[in-house]
């Protein structure tokens, strides 16, 4: 049973592109959430998902970023227009259901340039 | 609110030391889980365990060990003779399970360092 898997692990972009990072959660698992880890900040949650529906989006920016995980295929986080404070580690968790454990991705490391 | 608190932000021993990493949270929920993860180098999240706030028995795992004491709302981590393998950041997390319990509010993260 494969983990959580997250593409690309290293992605490069400009300022002003757009960032699109992919997450496949565990097989049966339906529940995703995304964190962020930035330098000087260390690991917050960003937004919560169900096949489908936004959670809780509480810790995601205003601006410029977007979540999603449509019934069919993986999650993906979307980050429009980057700037440099975008670079940070972004890490999938998907849970099979609402209270069960979660288990973390490896990891997409961005880094705006 | 939740709160996270790992004191020690690094932490230097050496091989075949034992060594424990603590970890003080606040919460207003009866009904919590604790958590702690290792970021090795390679940068991924390795889950180490998962505790109910109703379970305060402490656990062992290995060379692992967890001591969970509700009075001092403390969660602390020790490894008995550490390994070089051993170093890496590591996390310790709470979520607030009324409400689903896997929003987790990370600590800091303490770097420890295993020298041979």
């Amino acid at each position: 049973n494969a983990g959580v898997m997250q593409n690309p692990r290293h992605l490069v972009r400009r300022r002003g592109q757009e960032a699109r990072l992919r997450c496949s959660p565990m097989k049966g698992h339906s529940h995703v959430y995304w964190y962020r880890q930035l330098p000087e900040e260390g690991l917050k949650f960003m937004v919560y998902l169900q096949k489908e529906n936004i959670i809780d989006e509480s810790g995601m920016p205003k601006e410029r970023f977007s979540a999603e995980f449509p019934k069919e295929g993986p999650s993906i986080l979307r980050i429009q227009q980057v700037v440099r404070g975008d670079s940070a580690a972004y890490f999938c968790a998907s849970s099979l259901m609402r209270n069960t454990e979660a288990f973390f991705g490896q990891g997409t490391r961005l880094t705006v340039v | 609110a939740q709160k996270v608190t790992q004191a020690q932000t690094e932490i230097s021993v050496v091989e075949k030391e034992d060594v424990t990493l603590d970890c003080v949270y606040e919460t207003r929920d009866t009904t919590y889980y604790l958590f702690w993860y290792k970021q090795p180098p390679s940068g991924e999240l390795v889950f180490l365990i998962r505790r109910n706030s109703f379970d305060e028995q402490n656990e062992i795992s290995g060379r692992y060990s967890w001591n969970f004491q509700k009075s001092t709302s403390s969660f602390n981590f020790t490894i008995t003779a550490s390994q070089v393998v051993d170093s890496a950041v590591y996390f310790c997390a709470l979520s607030e399970a009324e409400e689903y319990g896997n929003k987790l509010v990370f600590g800091a993260g303490t770097i420890l360092r295993v020298k041979s």
